[in-house]
């Protein structure tokens, strides 16, 4: 499968836990993006890389979230002390920086603050 | 005023119909526009990607964007039942920047 990858699909957490989600991009892609998408919205742009440096993060991403991505593949998104409002599915894309820069989405990590 | 505004429906259709989903935008510095299919439970799945004005044709899908009415469209011909989905525009004004998305619209076809 060349496809984007996320993991874990689903996670449940308590309130005030810490979570990490991590996605493998499509191998030659050199961008990677995080988005979070809540019922009924479209995806919210949180932050994105190009390669190992990040070059963009939203003003939604509060000092609680903290994206990684070591040697420029795979990322990891971090939520430390969870919150309610947390809870959304959050989408991993990539694209190539060459060209028209189609993103290509993962399934999704999905996200349940009890 | 969001950047993106889409009508999320729901829309109902019977199969065989045409479908017409659309969205505008208020910032006119996007020249890159995309539309997605998504599913419930599921990750966005590219569609269509245009640049600029104009037309974009792909089997039963044309993409049309007129850049001076800040309005795009997405057209489904002979629709069918697996075309049920959500449909996500999305918009940038460079390649590489993040992209803007609308709220979906929600659609149904009825066999």
């Amino acid at each position: 499968d060349t496809g984007v990858s996320q993991d874990p699909r689903h996670k449940i957490t308590k309130r005030g836990q810490n979570v990490t989600f991590r996605c493998d991009p499509i191998s030659e892609h050199n961008r990677l993006y995080w988005y979070r998408q809540t019922l009924g919205q479209g995806p919210e742009f949180l932050t994105y890389f190009q390669n190992e440096a990040q070059l963009e993060k939203s003003r939604l991403l509060s000092d609680r979230f903290s994206a990684e991505r070591p040697k420029g593949s795979f990322s990891t998104l971090e939520i430390q002390r969870t919150e309610q409002g947390d809870s959304a599915m959050y989408l991993c894309a990539s694209s190539l920086f060459e060209g028209i820069g189609e993103l290509f989405f993962g399934e999704g990590s999905r996200l349940t603050v009890l | 005023q969001k950047e993106v505004e889409q009508d999320p429906g729901p829309l109902s259709v019977p199969e065989g119909a045409i479908v017409s989903l659309n969205c505008t935008y208020s910032n006119s510095a996007f020249q890159y526009f995309m539309w997605y299919r998504q599913y419930s439970r599921k990750g966005p799945e590219l569609l269509m990607y245009t640049y600029s004005s104009g037309n974009k044709e792909d089997g039963r899908f044309t993409a049309q964007v007129d850049k001076s009415s800040k309005y795009i469209s997405l057209f489904i011909r002979d629709s069918q039942p697996s075309d049920s989905a959500t449909y996500l525009c999305a918009m940038s004004p460079n390649t590489g920047n993040q992209f803007y998305f609308g709220t979906g619209t929600s659609l149904t076809v009825i066999p």
